[in-house]
Parts: structure tokens; sequence; C-alpha cells
């Protein structure tokens, strides 16, 4: 069964950093283009940031650009995003996917973070 | 960026009912448009990708159509499993965006 468990959340303060996990199993996880999707109710869904099955390719969002950073490690089939200087604005729950066929195939549960003094 | 709209923004309906949900695009987007299913507290749940090819596992109820600008979700007679949120998103070219949701509800 293919699962994604993201974990890492938290409350952290205006300007502080977390990072967030994704583990993933019951796939070939390094041939899989990974991303991360947020959502809040104000804004919805907003897709945050995508890398390759190899890592060698990477894109982001412009409101997270030289912020976060998405990163991968094939040996332990677990996907990152190194969040930065954040920002009320990054308050949201935090998903996983899988990208396939153009599309955001499987995705985890979710990881609520949360900016705020 | 491009950007999607939705229409409606939420619909009341019958179980039985056929329900049609519209997704424009900013700008052509060829057919790299997809439908998601969020049910509440829970992920979003892909049902039709390339604008009209069913995601394994989804009930041949969903159906997708459109090219260009204009795309439409069909669910040929809604079931009590599919009142939810639905979501368009296109993956023209980055950013990826999706549109604001369309809320089915239990008339």
């Amino acid at each position: 069964e293919v699962q994604l468990v993201e974990s890492g959340g938290g409350l952290v303060q205006p300007g502080g950093s977390l990072r967030l996990s994704c583990a993933a199993s019951g796939f070939t996880f390094s041939n899989s283009g990974m991303t991360w999707v947020r959502q809040t109710p104000e804004k919805g869904l907003q897709w945050v940031s995508a890398i390759s099955g190899s890592g060698t390719l990477t894109y982001y969002a412009d409101s997270v650009k030289g912020r976060f950073t998405i990163s991968r490690d094939n040996s332990r089939n677990t996907l990152y995003l190194q969040m930065n200087s954040l920002r009320a604005e990054d308050t949201a729950v935090y998903y996983c996917a899988i990208k396939f066929h153009d599309a955001f195939d499987t995705w985890g549960q979710g990881t609520v973070v949360t900016v705020s003094s | 960026d491009i950007q999607m709209t939705q229409s409606p923004s939420s619909l009341s309906a019958s179980v039985g009912d056929r329900v049609t949900i519209t997704c424009r695009a900013s700008q052509n987007i060829g057919n790299y448009l997809n439908w998601y299913q969020q049910k509440a507290a829970k992920a979003p749940k892909l049902l039709i990708y390339a604008a009209s090819s069913l995601q394994s596992g989804v009930p041949s109820r969903f159906s997708g159509s459109g090219t260009g600008t204009d795309f439409t979700l069909t669910i040929s007679s809604l079931q009590p499993e599919d009142f939810a949120t639905y979501y368009c998103q296109h993956s023209h070219s980055t950013p990826w965006t999706f549109g604001q949701g369309t809320k089915v509800e239990i008339k």
C-alpha cells in the first residue's frame, strides 16, 4: 500500500525555522517526483514546492522562494521541506504528495504548521 | 500565474442528481487539468487527471471534459459519499494553481 506520513509541524515564532519530513512507503520512491502543498481556510490549496525523483530538479512558489528548501533522501525514502524565516502567512496544513501523470496522485495526512508569537 | 476559477462555489443537490462543476483557466492550458475531491479533515484525493482520465479506483460516475480554458467535472448520479469539496488544478507550468473549490452539499 502506498503511504505518505508527514511529521515535523508545530508552533514556531515568526522568523523561526522548521523542517518537515514525509516518510514514503509502498512505491519506488526514487522514481517518483514529489511535491508539497499547503492549505488554509482563507487561501485554499497552494502548491509550495516540487522535486524530481533524483533530486536534481527543484521548483518553488514565489511566496517561499529563498526561504524554503525541498530535498529528499532516496536511501531513507524521505522527502523534506526546510522552512526558514517563517511568517504568519505560512501558517497552514502542509501535505506531501506524489507527482504522477502531471497530477498529485497520492497525499499524506498533513502536518500543521502554526507561525505565531 | 495562471488563475483557476471554479463555479459555482457551492451547490445543493440530492442523491441521484447529475452534478456539473466548471473550471476556467486564465489562459490556454491544453488538457493539463486535474480534479480532486476533499472530505472534511482529510487530504485531497485525485479523481481525474489530464482533463478526462479517470484515476484508478475512482467510480465511473465521475467524468471530466474540456480543453484549452474551459473544463467540467460531472458526477452522473450523486451518491451519499460524494458530498465533499471539489478542486480543479492546472499542471501546465509552475506555479501549479488550484481553483477555490466547489462545496457539494445535501439538499
